[in-house]
């Protein structure tokens, strides 16, 4: 079956780093997918990776490595607006979306 | 309007009722949505439409009903829904349906609660 796995909660502190690690069990590969979720809002989307490596976009980062199944996304220096849901989602070999849960994190002053 | 928007953006119905979920994209993308996202859950793909014909049906009960009739526009019917029906219910478009780089637009969602 196909399967993706990331942590249900953690909690950083404002102006911190933290990393949201995702890892993915699927039938065929075409591109892993982090979007952010605020409560009672849209799924927005933030990065795509499809080759391994780090992919920077301001304060965020993501990382693949197809070999072990596993990305990441870094948040660094931690602002509350980034009180939210993280999902990691893989586009299998048909291109569609496999999703998993979510992280919820939540920032403290 | 820009982007997705769906319609309406809480449903209350009863498990008789007979209702319909509308989203409209304003992106001019080819390829359109329907997800349900329950609490603690991942996504959960419904449907898939490209260029308004349906790509995707993953073994979603009868009781919801699929429409696209245009590329802009997606409707979800439903009928004779159960309780655990109730969740949010999100519409998304995307450019392609069938290529490596996917980025999808989602709506804000319909909050559905089936009593």
């Amino acid at each position: 079956g196909q399967n993706i796995d990331q942590p249900t909660e953690m909690t950083a502190t404002e102006g911190a780093i933290v990393q949201i690690n995702c890892t993915y069990q699927t039938s065929g590969f075409n591109g892993l997918f982090w979007y952010q979720q605020h409560a009672g809002e849209a799924p927005t989307f933030l990065s795509y990776n499809v080759l391994d490596g780090l992919e920077e976009k301001g304060r965020f980062s993501s990382f693949l490595s197809r070999s072990k199944g596993y990305s990441y996304l870094l948040l660094k220096e931690l602002q509350m607006k980034d009180s939210a849901s993280y999902l990691c989602a893989v586009a299998d070999s048909n291109y569609q979306l496999i999703w998993g849960a979510g992280t919820k994190l939540i920032i403290k002053p | 309007e820009t982007g997705v928007t769906q319609t309406p953006r809480h449903l209350v119905m009863g498990m008789t009722n007979k209702k319909s979920l509308k989203c409209e994209q304003h992106l001019g993308h080819n390829a359109m949505y329907w997800y349900k996202q329950s609490a603690k859950k991942p996504l959960e793909l419904m449907f898939v439409y490209s260029l308004e014909e349906r790509v995707e049906n993953n073994s979603v009960p009868s009781r919801f009903s699929p429409e696209c009739p245009n590329s802009s526009h997606l409707f979800l019917h439903l009928h004779t829904l159960q309780p655990e029906d109730s969740a949010l219910y999100l519409c998304a478009s995307s450019q392609s349906s069938e290529s490596s780089y996917n980025e999808q637009f989602f709506g804000p969602g319909t909050r559905l609660t089936v009593l």
